[in-house]
């Protein structure tokens, strides 16, 4: 167990609509990140906060979007939602989000979207 | 861009070694980290090295770094059938911010 909590596990959701992924991270971790991984993009980093603030953005579509609240817990908002969207979602965190620093990662939330 | 490359599939027999190689492209890479991803499973870190170390040793597993020619490689000693599972390699960069590059992954079967 990474310590990182990640819900649900498990989405269904049809095309066009919008879903919410929830990370809390480890206890003392204030770096938060999102990746997707699918088959044919592999693992893709997304985006990464740090106390409440964006640090680092990577493959992430404008129809998603992401906050960290004050409470570190995190959340991946994903709209207009389309086929290719499916995936598994991984929320990862680390203590200061600086190389070096160790990032642990959550078991996913599977979404498909029908 | 970053670009991390390794061999899709190994397939080795319970008590031998395992070897999985990486080779990466970013030179600035500070450190380097070895994944493990069971069946429906998240991603369980198994080690890592810093760029400017040669070998770490944990247990079962070697980590090699070649930073000349951008080569990593896991030996995993005594492989068991637990072992069966997709390795991913990551590098990460030295931007300041801690994200990381992985490579598409090996898969390592185990047979009895």
């Amino acid at each position: 167990d990474s310590g990182v909590t990640q819900t649900p596990k498990h989405l269904i959701t049809a095309t066009g609509q919008r879903v919410t992924l929830r990370c809390s991270p480890r206890s003392g971790d204030l770096s938060v990140y999102w990746y997707q991984q699918s088959l044919d993009q592999g693992l893709q980093f997304l985006i990464q906060y740090y106390n409440g603030e964006e640090r680092a953005k990577g493959n992430i579509l404008e129809r998603f979007s992401a906050q960290q609240f004050p409470d570190l817990h995190s959340e991946l908002n994903l709209s207009s939602l389309e086929l290719g969207d499916s995936a598994l979602y991984f929320c990862a965190s680390s203590f200061q989000g600086s190389p070096g620093n160790t990032i642990y990662f959550g078991e996913g939330s599977w979404l498909t979207v029908v | 861009g970053e670009d991390v490359e390794q061999s899709l599939f190994l397939s080795v027999r319970e008590g031998d070694s395992s070897v999985i190689n990486c080779t990466y492209t970013d030179s600035s890479s500070t450190y380097l980290y070895w994944y493990k991803q069971e069946p429906g499973a998240g991603l369980q870190l198994l080690t890592y090295i810093f760029s400017n170390m040669d070998m770490k040793q944990d247990q079962r597993l070697t980590v090699l770094l070649n930073k000349k020619d951008k080569h990593l490689s896991l030996r995993i000693a005594d492989t068991q059938t637990g072992d069966s599972a997709i390795y991913f390699c990551a590098e990460e960069g030295d931007s300041g911010y801690s994200t990381l590059t992985f490579g598409k992954g090996t898969m390592l079967l185990v047979s009895p």
